[in-house]
């Protein structure tokens, strides 16, 4: 079946500082992939849409400069929160579509702590 | 605007039980129901999804309930075990499952 992974899967660093997060179609192109973000004993949101070789596009309210969303290749998107302060503490998790008419599948998310 | 609006926000369910988590939805455009299953730590892996060309669908214990008419559609679980317990989503799309919106999720506790 179709894999979608993150890595890493949680990470601490400090406030200020910059954090990468990768996801990967493991089996399948996706020219598309979605990155959320999902509080504690909250619902998933989305950021973002990431389209292999053009600009994210990012959902109202979310800091396209914070955010920053690359997606080079049509294996791996990547989520770089820059400048990362405590209230960017979250779960984010991106998902991507194996193919037409395929459900979307998740990664298994990134645990960020920010201190 | 929260466009689908998932009920209760948690359930305790008996061993054997059925657990019932029902959702609503605003937008006509919708044409796409999956639900997902998320345990703690992970992300949401899908469990069953419908289209509103059904009223219903089952897989295994599980069954989706659709009503066109009053946008709603629900979640079944028959002869709950306790390895269900997880938090619920339901979401809608209008497009197979791309920009999916999500519910606001359901906790579910089945008790041994």
């Amino acid at each position: 079946g179709a894999v979608v992974s993150q890595h890493p899967s949680w990470v601490i660093c400090k406030s200020g500082t910059s954090v990468k997060i990768e996801c990967r179609s493991l089996d399948f192109q996706a020219t598309t992939m979605f990155w959320y973000r999902q509080f504690p004993k909250q619902s998933l949101m989305l950021m973002a849409t990431s389209n292999e070789g053009s600009k994210a596009t990012y959902e109202q309210g979310v800091e396209k400069d914070k955010f920053l969303i690359n997606h080079a290749s049509l294996t791996l998107s990547t989520l770089t929160v820059t400048s990362a302060h405590p209230e960017d503490s979250s779960f984010y998790i991106c998902s991507a579509i194996p193919g037409k008419n395929s459900p979307l599948h998740f990664g298994n998310g990134t645990r960020l702590t920010v201190t | 605007q929260q466009q689908v609006k998932q009920s209760p926000q948690s359930l305790i369910v008996q061993k054997g039980g059925i657990s019932i988590i029902n959702c609503a939805y605003e937008n006509t455009a919708f044409d796409y129901f999956p639900w997902y299953q998320q345990f703690p730590g992970k992300g949401p892996a899908l469990l069953i999804a419908i289209r509103p060309d059904v009223s219903e669908k089952k897989e295994g214990r599980f069954t989706i309930s659709f009503n066109k008419s009053a946008k709603q559609f629900s979640l079944h679980i028959m002869d709950s075990q306790p390895g269900d317990s997880a938090t619920y989503f339901c979401a809608a799309s209008g497009n197979a499952g791309n920009m999916l919106t999500f519910g606001g999720g359901t906790r579910l506790m089945v008790k041994p």
